[in-house]
C-alpha cells in the first residue's frame, strides 16, 4: 500500500519568514495530494491540495509543488503569521476502488516566533 | 448542518466495554470517512461510505471495530471489548463525492480506555 513520509516533524521560523514541509510518497499511482493544517483540539481542515497534472499551485501565501518523477511534494508558507502555528499534514490518494482514501504523514509542528 | 459534528467530544471508558461514536456530516455529502489519530502520529484511516454502496472496510484494525451508515445520514462507530490500545481521536470526515473532494473533518471523539 502507500507510504508517506513527511519532514521535518517539528519546524520553527520567526515571524516572516518562509516554512516549508517536504513529504515523500511510495505508490507511483498516487495522483491526489492534499494538505491539512490541525489546529490544537481540532479536526484537521483542508488548506490547499493538488492534482498530478499540475506541478505547483499557489494560493496567496501557500503553495505546493509537486515532483512525480521523483514522488515528492512540498508546502512553502511564505511570510510567516502567528497564526500559522499548527500542526501540518500531507497525504495522498489514488482514488483505486472508488473513494478518496487517503494515506496521511505523521505532521509537522510549525511554531512561527515572534 | 454548516460543519461535521461529532459526539461526544470525550469518552473515557473502562477496558472490556463497548462504546459508539457518532457523527453527522454535512448535509448533501455523500462520502463519509473515519479516521483514527493516535498521540502524536498521523491519520489511520478506518472505513468510507459512498451513498448506499458497499462500504470500504479494508482500514478497521480488529473484528471488534464496526461502523454503520443508512444512506447519506449520520454514522455509528462501534468498538466493542475496548482495550488500552484502542485510546485515541478518532475523527469523522464528509465531501462532496467519491472523487478527489476535500474533506471536512470534524473536531473528534477523544477515547480514553483505563
Amino acid at each position: 500500500g502507500e507510504n508517506v513520509e513527511q519532514h521535518p516533524s517539528t519546524l520553527s521560523v520567526q515571524e516572516g519568514d518562509s516554512a516549508v514541509i517536504k513529504c515523500t510518497y511510495s505508490d507511483s499511482a498516487s495522483n491526489y495530494f492534499p494538505w491539512y493544517k490541525q489546529e490544537l483540539g481540532k479536526g484537521p481542515q483542508l488548506i490547499i491540495d493538488i492534482r498530478s497534472n499540475v506541478g505547483e499551485k499557489k494560493d496567496q501565501r501557500i503553495a505546493v509543488t509537486l515532483n512525480k518523477t521523483a514522488k515528492h511534494f512540498s508546502l512553502h508558507i511564505t511570510e510567516t503569521q502567528p497564526e500559522d502555528s499548527a500542526v501540518y499534514f500531507c497525504a495522498a490518494s489514488s482514488g483505486t476502488g472508488g473513494g478518496n482514501k487517503l494515506t496521511f504523514g505523521t505532521g509537522t509542528q510549525l511554531k512561527v516566533e515572534l | 448542518g454548516a460543519g461535521v459534528s461529532q459526539s461526544p467530544s470525550n469518552k473515557v471508558t473502562e477496558k472490556g466495554k463497548d462504546v459508539e461514536l457518532r457523527c453527522d456530516p454535512i448535509s448533501g455529502h455523500t462520502a463519509l470517512y473515519w479516521y483514527r489519530q493516535r498521540l502524536g502520529q498521523g491519520l489511520e484511516f478506518l472505513i468510507y461510505f459512498q451513498g448506499n454502496s458497499a462500504p470500504d472496510k479494508s482500514g478497521l484494525p480488529s473484528d471488534r471495530f464496526s461502523a454503520e451508515r443508512t444512506g447519506e445520514s449520520v454514522s455509528t462507530l462501534t468498538i466493542q471489548r475496548t482495550q488500552q490500545e484502542d485510546s485515541a481521536v478518532y475523527l469523522c470526515a464528509s465531501s462532496l463525492g467519491s472523487g478527489f473532494y476535500g474533506y471536512t473533518f470534524g473536531s473528534g471523539t477523544r477515547l480514553t480506555v483505563v
